[in-house]
């Protein structure tokens, strides 16, 4: 148990759907992130968000919609999403940015494991 | 942008033999390279990191070295045990205090064997 949970484990949608991933962390924490994790390929850091402020954006499609209501919650809104965007999520958090010195030691949820047919 | 190569993807050992993990990368602006740890059905967990002031850094039986001018930098695990059997990833970043990006190499299948 690393205190961030993530909801739900396991979705399946259609291209055409809409649906949201939520992530809430019990620790504090004033950073939290987004990542994308696919079979043979590297671990992508998709969102960076601070103080509900998000940092950095890397390059994701806009069918991926961030929010950051407060420090403690983040979800990932999907719609018209790709067979492609099929992976594993998984939200994390840190003290502070990965950055910096108190930001390094992220702490990850389980992962909400996703297929899109 | 940031490419980080990793090899090997798998990686098969004997307990107590020593693993080592090895990772290039493009940018020669980077300069914070951190290994992550990923066991299964949890996510990465950051187990050592090197900045690029440095040659090496070490941490009990985890070691990391850190060759700027090749451009390649390697994860050293003495005295493996099977606690060790994880997929072991590494990063790159440039840190300049705005856009900073953090890049990961395709990860390494550690399997300590009895």
């Amino acid at each position: 148990e690393t205190g961030v949970t993530q909801t739900p484990r396991h979705l399946v949608m259609g291209m055409t759907n809409k649906k949201s991933l939520k992530c809430e962390q019990h620790l504090g924490h004033n950073a939290m992130y987004w990542y994308k994790q696919s079979a043979k390929k590297p671990l992508e850091l998709m969102f960076v968000y601070s103080l509900e402020e998000r940092v950095e954006n890397n390059s994701v499609p806009s069918r991926f919609s961030p929010e950051c209501p407060n420090s403690s919650h983040l979800f990932l809104h999907l719609h018209t999403l790709q067979p492609e965007d099929s992976a594993l999520y998984l939200c994390a958090s840190s003290q502070d940015l990965w950055w910096d010195d108190r930001g390094k030691e992220q702490y990850f949820g389980p992962g909400t494991r996703l297929t899109v047919t | 942008g940031e490419n980080v190569e990793q090899h090997p993807s798998t990686l098969s050992v004997q307990e107590g033999d020593s693993a080592v993990i090895k990772c290039t990368y493009s940018d020669s602006a980077s300069n914070y390279f951190p290994w992550y740890k990923q066991e299964l059905g949890k996510g990465p967990q950051l187990i050592i990191d090197i900045r690029s002031n440095v040659g090496e850094k070490k941490d009990q039986r985890i070691a990391v070295t850190l060759n700027k001018t090749a451009k390649h930098f390697s994860l050293h695990i003495t005295e493996t045990q099977p606690e060790d059997s994880a997929v072991y990833f590494c990063a790159a970043s440039t840190i300049t205090g705005g856009g900073n990006k953090l890049t990961f190499g395709t990860g390494t299948q550690l399997k300590v064997e009895l």
